[in-house]
């Protein structure tokens, strides 16, 4: 399954609502995950099961879609958030990730 | 609290073999479905295999382009799991995170399932190079 996020890159200010798009190259039902990384740090999990939001994750965050098309949306952006993001699909083997978005202060 | 510590990564020559470990703690690896994922210097997020429970036999699973050059085990009374790598490669030179799947009950199916990864280790870096 290849996962394909648009955009790569994304600049931003603090307090904008950005939107980063997961499209999936077969139906993953709800099987999608979307995970922060910062720089020399392990990717933490955002959002599970495609709208779950992780214990702890701020409320600002949040996940929707469905089989092939997927979003994370930031309601307003915060400077921690400041980051790269992956999707990640479990539903079938191998296991993929998009390519990443990094999104950058403007 | 459950943490995960990755060890073994260095400098190796095109075509050595390593180890890498990690250590578990605060959960049990015998139920734990566990995976590595690794990230090329300024690139994204490769998975490189998992390895299943004791209770499918610790069956393992490899993306394709490392299959018969990686390989999973684990020592579930140690709560350490390894990732053996051989024939390295250049393009093998990667941050190596170890990862736990997470068990929830899947409400679309009424089974138990293995989903996304939570938590991960601080990773080891592994360079292949003459």
């Amino acid at each position: 399954i290849q996962l394909t996020q648009s955009p790569s890159f994304l600049s931003a200010s603090v307090g904008d609502r950005v939107t980063i798009t997961c499209r999936a190259s077969q139906d993953i039902s709800s099987y999608l995950a979307w995970y922060q990384q910062k720089p020399g740090k392990a990717p933490k999990v955002l959002i599970y099961s495609a709208s779950t939001l992780q214990s702890a994750v701020p409320s600002r965050f949040s996940g929707s879609g469905s089989g092939t098309e997927f979003t994370l949306t930031i309601s307003s952006l915060q400077p921690e958030d400041f980051a790269t993001y992956y999707c990640q699909q479990v539903n079938f083997y191998p296991i993929t990730f998009g390519q990443g978005t990094r999104l950058e202060i403007k | 609290e459950v943490q995960l510590v990755e060890s073994g990564g260095g400098l190796v020559q095109p075509g050595g073999s390593l180890r890498l470990s990690c250590a578990v703690s605060g959960f049990s690896l015998i139920d734990h479905y566990m995976d590595w994922v690794r990230q090329a210097p300024g690139k994204g997020l490769e998975w490189v295999g998992r390895s299943r429970n004791r209770v499918t036999s610790h069956a393992t699973e490899y993306a394709a382009s490392l299959k018969g050059r990686f390989t999973i085990s684990r020592d579930d009374s140690n709560n350490a799991l390894f990732l053996h790598m051989n024939s390295l490669k250049t393009e093998d030179t990667a941050v190596y995170y170890c990862s736990r799947a997470v068990k929830y009950n899947d409400l679309l199916t009424g089974y138990y399932n293995w989903g996304w990864f939570d938590p991960w280790g601080q990773g080891t870096l592994v360079t292949v190079s003459s």
